[in-house]
């Protein structure tokens, strides 16, 4: 079964650092996403990219949030400036038809510190 | 914004019992998933709902699309110990580019053997 591959498992930071969470989507998927899972609470969205462009992003995507579709298989979440209240679980996924087949990664845990 | 309500927030039961999960909401999705998440993973499907009315299965695991497309049950049968988990409920109001899932708070199912 196809599945979205998210590197690394666990990352831990120091505040102010930059970070790059990486996922690599279903080969066939055309939509991409990323949502976060602060502990104990529900899964949010953070944003949708398509063909290339960010086609909607949350109010928690803010200045220091950025996607990249760097080459054919990679989807990168890079988090700019870290901050304490980053820390959560972050989640890849992707979508053939953004309907069909909306399949998650098994998420990067960031820890800031 | 939209959001999905799920109660309530814990469920214990014994093993070899049915159970039944609901989801409602005051806005209108066009397809309603159902995830499980087990401590440390990402979301895994387990069904998806297409059409208002829709009636679901999948094994044991028996989910509708309510006809309001405002509300979707899940239903477990003859539970087992590995159903324990966190089940949620997500909605897509919109296919294509702009298909962001909105989740539940979850329910945490525990079986007792």
């Amino acid at each position: 079964e196809p599945e979205v591959t998210q590197t690394p498992s666990h990352q831990v930071t120091q505040m102010g650092q930059e970070v790059i969470l990486r996922c690599v989507p279903i080969s066939n998927h055309l939509y991409f996403y990323w949502y976060r899972q602060i502990l104990g609470q529900k899964v949010e969205f953070l944003v949708s990219f398509y063909n290339n462009e960010i086609s909607e992003k949350s109010e928690i995507f803010d200045d220091q949030f950025s996607v990249e579709r760097p080459d054919g298989s990679n989807f990168t979440l890079k988090i700019r400036s870290t901050k304490l209240e980053d820390s959560a679980m972050y989640f890849c996924a992707s979508s053939r038809t953004g309907t069909y087949g909306y399949t998650f990664g098994s998420g990067t845990r960031l820890t800031v510190v | 914004g939209q959001q999905l309500n799920q109660s309530p927030q814990s469920m214990f039961i014994q093993e070899g019992e049915d159970v039944s999960m609901n989801c409602t909401s005051s806005s209108i999705f066009n397809t309603w998933l159902w995830y499980k998440q087990d401590p440390g993973e990402g979301p895994v499907l387990l069904i998806a709902l297409y059409k208002a009315g829709e009636l679901t299965s999948n094994g044991r695991l028996t989910a509708q699309f309510g006809i309001t497309r405002k509300d979707s049950f899940l239903n477990i049968s003859a539970s087992i110990p590995s159903d324990v988990g966190i089940y949620f409920c997500a909605g897509l109001g919109r296919a294509g580019a702009n298909s962001k899932l909105t989740f539940g708070k979850g329910i945490t199912l525990s079986v007792r053997p």
